[in-house]
């Protein structure tokens, strides 16, 4: 049973560029979270989504940020014209309805 | 808005002893409280969980303990191994069924040989 899957690992862009995450939860599990740690800084809540819904996006940036996690196929985290300040570790986690959330190895985006 | 805080950011300790980590947060209790372990350049991994009406969880050299009244969490590993060295962040959450975690910023453990 493959742990959650996330791609690519490292991922750079020039400012202005889009970027797109992907993460495959574990199997079985169908909500998905996103997080984002910035250099130096504790992991930030972004988006939880379930099949086909986003079900809290209280932590996501309202502009050129997106999550979508379809019936078939990963969740995606879409940032449209990346800025400097997008340069973090986004990582993806995977539950069922329980409380214990398994966490990805994460994407480093640098944007330069 | 909810503040969660961890003792130090940093923290040596001997080979052998106990390791004790603290987090306090602020505002009102969360339904339950996890610690991860995160080592450089990988994804947290679980480690325990209790829940608010639970005051300790034990798990082989591993202990956690949880004190509404005080709004504190102490996370020990006792019997510490070099291999025990990383980063452990506590993190809270306030719904059952929704695994939005709010995280403190971590402690970085090293364990001296």
């Amino acid at each position: 049973n493959a742990g959650v899957m996330q791609n690519p690992r490292h991922l750079v862009r020039r400012r202005g560029q889009e970027a797109r995450l992907r993460c495959s939860p574990m199997k079985g599990h169908s909500h998905v979270y996103w997080y984002r740690q910035l250099p130096e800084e504790g992991l930030k809540f972004m988006v939880y989504l379930q099949k086909e819904n986003i079900i809290d996006e209280s932590g996501m940036p309202k502009e050129r940020f997106s999550a979508e996690f379809p019936k078939e196929g990963p969740s995606i985290l879409r940032i449209q014209q990346v800025v400097r300040g997008d340069s973090a570790a986004y990582f993806c986690a995977s539950s069922t309805e329980g409380y214990q959330a398994f966490f990805g190895q994460g994407t480093r985006l640098t944007v330069v | 808005s909810q503040k969660i805080e961890q003792n130090s950011e940093a923290l040596n300790i001997q080979e052998g002893k106990t390791a004790t980590l603290t987090c306090n947060y602020t505002n009102y209790s969360p339904a339950y409280l996890q610690w991860y372990r995160q080592d450089p350049g990988r994804g947290p991994v679980f480690l325990l969980l209790i829940r608010e009406n639970e005051k300790e969880k034990r798990k082989e050299r591993l202990k956690v303990t949880f004190d509404t009244t005080l709004k504190q969490s102490l996370f020990h590993i006792t019997a510490s191994q070099p291999a025990d060295s990383a980063t452990y962040l506590c993190a809270l959450s306030f719904n059952f069924g929704n695994e939005k975690l709010t995280f403190g910023t971590g402690t970085r453990l090293t364990i001296i040989p």
